[in-house]
């Protein structure tokens, strides 16, 4: 079955540029998305098909592939970005799969 | 505005059925793929069914496939999830999530708020 890996935590400090990464075999082959889901909330998707961001989305906000991996970028991180966030990908095979997910902490 | 209210859920035993439902409004229903993704308690997100707009294609996940069963029904805005020989590893809250098209595939643009599954005697 297909598989996602994220690092399960990432740490930046307010106003940084936080990246968050995503690696598949063949990813860069398929599109990629990205959600982020704060505690005892739904997720929200924030980046689509690699690098779309939907209305609402602040452009601090980006998304980028390199060969098998996908990246999240947030730039001038702030506390309230503090959340999981997890990729999601689309394989004939296995069809919808998530990441593990990663825990961004705003120190 | 899209709103998907999903219910349904509560504690069922071992072995056990259970029916979930995902209202759906602000968006015509049976233009779009729908889904259902499952989290359990303090774990990450596992995608388990998704449906096309017009219901004639049917996805599982391997570790729910002839156990649930996901339909709907157009005519109510309507999204199901028919659960059944459950177990404890489907202790989860279970999201309805929207597809941007018609066909399955891709990802999802709009979730629910979820409603929780407890399997437990």
């Amino acid at each position: 079955s297909y598989e996602l890996t994220q690092p399960p935590s990432v740490s930046v400090s307010p106003g940084q540029t936080a990246s968050i990464t995503c690696s598949g075999d063949k990813l860069g082959d398929k599109y990629a998305c990205w959600y982020q889901q704060k505690p005892g909330q739904s997720p929200l998707l924030v980046i689509y098909q690699d690098t779309k961001r939907p209305s609402g989305i602040p452009e601090r906000f980006s998304g980028s592939t390199s060969g098998n991996t996908a990246t999240l970028t947030i730039s001038g991180t702030q506390a309230l970005d503090e959340a999981d966030y997890y990729c999601q990908a689309w394989d004939s095979g296995t069809y919808l799969v998530f990441g593990g997910g990663t825990k961004l902490t705003v120190l | 505005e899209v709103q998907l209210l999903e219910s349904g859920g509560g504690l069922v035993q071992p072995g056990g059925s259970l029916r979930l439902s995902c209202a759906a409004s602000g968006f015509t229903f049976d233009n779009y793929a729908m889904n259902w993704v499952r989290q359990a308690p303090g774990k990450g997100l596992e995608w388990v069914s998704a449906i096309s707009g017009s219901g004639s294609k049917t996805y599982y996940a391997d570790s729910v496939k002839g156990r649930f069963t996901i339909s709907r029904d157009n005519s109510k805005n309507t999204l199901y999830l028919q659960m059944n020989s459950l177990g404890a590893e489907d202790t989860a809250v279970y999201y309805c999530a929207k597809g941007p098209y018609s066909g399955t595939g891709d990802y999802f643009d709009y979730w629910g708020q979820g409603t929780l599954v407890t399997v437990s005697s």
